[in-house]
């Protein structure tokens, strides 16, 4: 079956630019959760998705955002874009939270200027 | 702060030799798990473990977890050049549905 297919793969933006990334998960997937990646922070955690609700949300500021369809695809936008927002970021679904692994999609690489 | 925590922070080891990875954890968790990240890229789970297991396999994965101790250890046998790559832990906590990834383990193996 399908893997986790996040879109874009590279994104350049200005600083103060909004971005949208999306996420479509493993078909049967109801649990889609966001990551932060970068050299220096590691995977950090940005929210986690089920059945349309947010369950758990990192320590992010407001400016990221997310939601859940109810085919459970998820976007997650970044208004107001920092410099220090560059980073890749990861998508990932899992059929039973507490029960089941990831599955991570390939990322988005984003880069603010 | 991030759950778990990797040691070392890198390895370097040649080809056919075994590379062993540690993760400490600071609370109770319903299971830990094991992923693998090439370079750039998306991360891959290797195996997951239950609270209630010691030891699990999987091919040239050996994983073992020490709840008294909330340390978990990653064994790769037999190493391959392929196998270079970063090696993360994460623990799925018993509240919350929280799911937290460690610092990771940089792995070279040399041909």
């Amino acid at each position: 079956k399908a893997g986790v297919t996040q879109t874009p793969r590279y994104l350049i933006k200005t600083r103060g630019q909004q971005v949208t990334l999306s996420c479509s998960p493993i078909s049967g997937h109801r649990s889609v959760s966001w990551y932060q990646q970068t050299p220096g922070q590691g995977l950090q955690f940005l929210f986690e998705y089920f059945s349309e609700t947010q369950r758990n949300k990192g320590n992010f500021p407001g400016r990221f955002s997310g939601r859940q369809f109810s085919n459970s695809r998820s976007e997650m936008n970044v208004s107001t874009l920092e410099l220090g927002d560059s980073a890749l970021y990861l998508c990932a679904s899992r059929g039973q939270p507490g029960m089941d692994g990831y599955t991570f999609g390939s990322g988005t690489r984003l880069t603010v200027v | 702060s991030q759950q778990g925590e990797e040691d070392p922070q890198a390895l370097s080891i040649q080809e056919g030799e075994n590379a062993t990875m540690n993760c400490s954890y600071k609370t109770s968790i319903n299971n830990l798990q094991w992923y693998r990240q090439n370079s750039g890229r998306g991360l891959v789970h290797l195996i997951l473990i239950r609270s209630n297991e010691r030891e699990k396999h999987s091919g040239r994965l050996r994983v073992t977890l020490d709840t008294s101790k909330k340390s978990s250890s990653l064994l790769i046998t037999a190493s391959r050049a392929a196998d270079t790559a970063s090696y993360f832990c994460a623990t799925d906590l018993n509240t919350g549905n929280q799911f937290y990834f460690g610092t990771g383990t940089s792995l070279t193996v040399i041909p």
